[in-house]
């Protein structure tokens, strides 16, 4: 599976938008972009997942370029409870298990 | 409905006994995993269940670790003769086993090892 880069940190104000960024540049035609979270004392949570269109569910958007070396994902209207770390996974057909990286570790603040 | 449980959600032991780690799926889902996670750092992959048999162990970090779900459904996981280094948290999840579905996480179990 093609290896992630994510900033360590962010901040982001309650009630704006916070946009995750992710490169994966050596992405292979058949893998998948998958966004996890884990907040604080939890195990991770799916936030959403794309090939190549934008994808969007209750959740965040997931918007990735054209020529899929990188995602943005984007929520809305970030709340506190959005405080935690975001993981960006590329993931192909051939095994089903997630490959984590550092992930972004997301502040909102009020 | 239930999510994904592991048991008991602390464990301290010293080093060198045996412990064992429990998971609970979620009802129907065939997919089981095992991941690690250490302080600061990303979960990573031990194990992968599908039914009873385990389709990928390639993350098992040495022939101390050892996984098994019998029946398809609880997985336990076991570690002989612990060590230090073994602390850290332990992830349980399950999916319905197709490729590219959606892992439910459980709580975690987190490992001290005195």
């Amino acid at each position: 599976d093609a290896k992630t880069t994510q900033p360590p940190s962010m901040d982001c104000a309650e009630g704006r938008a916070a946009n995750l960024p992710c490169n994966h540049s050596t992405i292979s035609g058949n893998e998948y972009v998958y966004w996890y979270r884990q907040i604080h004392s939890q195990g991770p949570q799916y936030i959403i997942h794309g090939l190549k269109n934008n994808e969007t569910n209750e959740m965040a958007s997931l918007i990735i370029t054209e020529d899929r070396k990188s995602s943005t994902l984007i929520l809305p209207h970030a709340t506190l409870r959005d405080t935690a770390v975001y993981y960006c996974i590329v993931k192909g057909n051939a095994g089903n298990m997630l490959t984590f990286g550092g992930g972004t570790r997301l502040m909102v603040k009020p | 409905g239930a999510g994904v449980s592991q048991t008991p959600s602390n464990k301290v032991t010293e080093k060198g006994k045996y412990v064992e780690l429990r998971c609970d799926p979620i009802s129907g889902h065939t997919a089981l995993y095992w991941y690690r996670q250490s302080l600061g750092q990303g979960p990573e992959f031990l194990i992968y269940f599908q039914g009873t048999g385990a389709a990928d162990d390639s993350g098992l970090p040495n022939d101390r670790f050892f996984a098994v779900r019998p029946e398809g459904s609880v997985s336990t996981l076991k570690i002989q003769r612990t060590e230090r280094g073994d602390s850290a948290v332990y992830l349980c999840a399950s999916s319905l086993g197709w490729v590219g579905d959606e892992q439910f996480f459980g709580p975690g179990t987190r490992l001290t090892v005195l």
